[in-house]
């Protein structure tokens, strides 16, 4: 099946700092790309929507200028935690889906673990 | 607000036997559900989907249900397995939106 990855697995890193999380498909072109935070045992809440080449749709209550999201090719997003807060930490899953509009195509990649210190 | 909700954080079958997994949601609009296998360390796989139009799929051992009158979903799985010890997410969306709204996920283990 289509793999999608995500870099680095976990992280830690220093409160004030920037923190980047790449998310790629490995063997097909992703069209629409995901982010989700995931909280302890609560759901995946989508953080926002990227398409190719355009600029990413946020959800409600979600800062655009604090989570920096580019997606600048066909196989790769990029999520950029900026000036990230101890209340940032989480765990972080990218998702992709291909040309087509069916969800049963989205793929995930496996996450990443934030630790704000 | 949860708009698709499972309310069982875990769940425990004997292996063989079926497994039933729940999940409620509020919003009538939905009308494409899914159900999700999660591993740890791996992002969520896609088990089954159903359209509002039909109560019922079903996919080798995975069948899912659909109660639209009383906005729930179930997985079966039958027979349960070892490999089936996951975390189990349902999740919802409108078809033509471009969000999926998710459970909290239920967590099945299956024992030998």
């Amino acid at each position: 099946g289509a793999v999608v990855s995500q870099h680095p697995s976990w992280v830690i890193c220093k409160s004030g700092t920037s923190v980047k999380i790449e998310c790629r498909s490995l063997d097909f072109q992703a069209t629409t790309m995901f982010w989700y935070r995931q909280f302890p045992k609560q759901s995946l809440m989508l953080m926002a929507t990227s398409n190719e080449g355009s600029k990413a749709t946020y959800e409600q209550g979600v800062e655009k200028d604090k989570f920096l999201i580019n997606h600048a090719s066909l196989t790769l997003s990029t999520l950029t935690v900026t000036s990230a807060h101890p209340e940032d930490s989480s765990f972080y899953i990218c998702s992709a889906r291909p040309g087509t509009a069916v969800w049963d195509e989205q793929y995930f990649g496996p996450g990443t673990r934030l630790t704000v210190t | 607000d949860q708009q698709v909700k499972q309310n069982s954080p875990s769940l425990s079958v004997q292996e063989g036997r079926i497994s039933i997994l729940n999940c409620d949601y509020t919003n009538s609009m939905f009308d494409y559900f899914l159900w999700y296998k999660k591993y740890p360390a791996e992002g969520p796989t896609f088990l089954i989907s159903i359209s509002s139009i039909k109560d019922k799929n079903e996919d080798g051992r995975f069948t899912v249900f659909l109660n639209k009158s009383a906005k729930h979903l179930s997985l079966h799985i039958v027979p349960s397995q070892p490999g089936d010890s996951a975390v189990y997410f349902c999740a919802a969306t409108i078809q033509g939106a471009q969000k999926l709204v998710f459970g909290q996920g239920t967590r099945l283990t299956i024992n030998p």
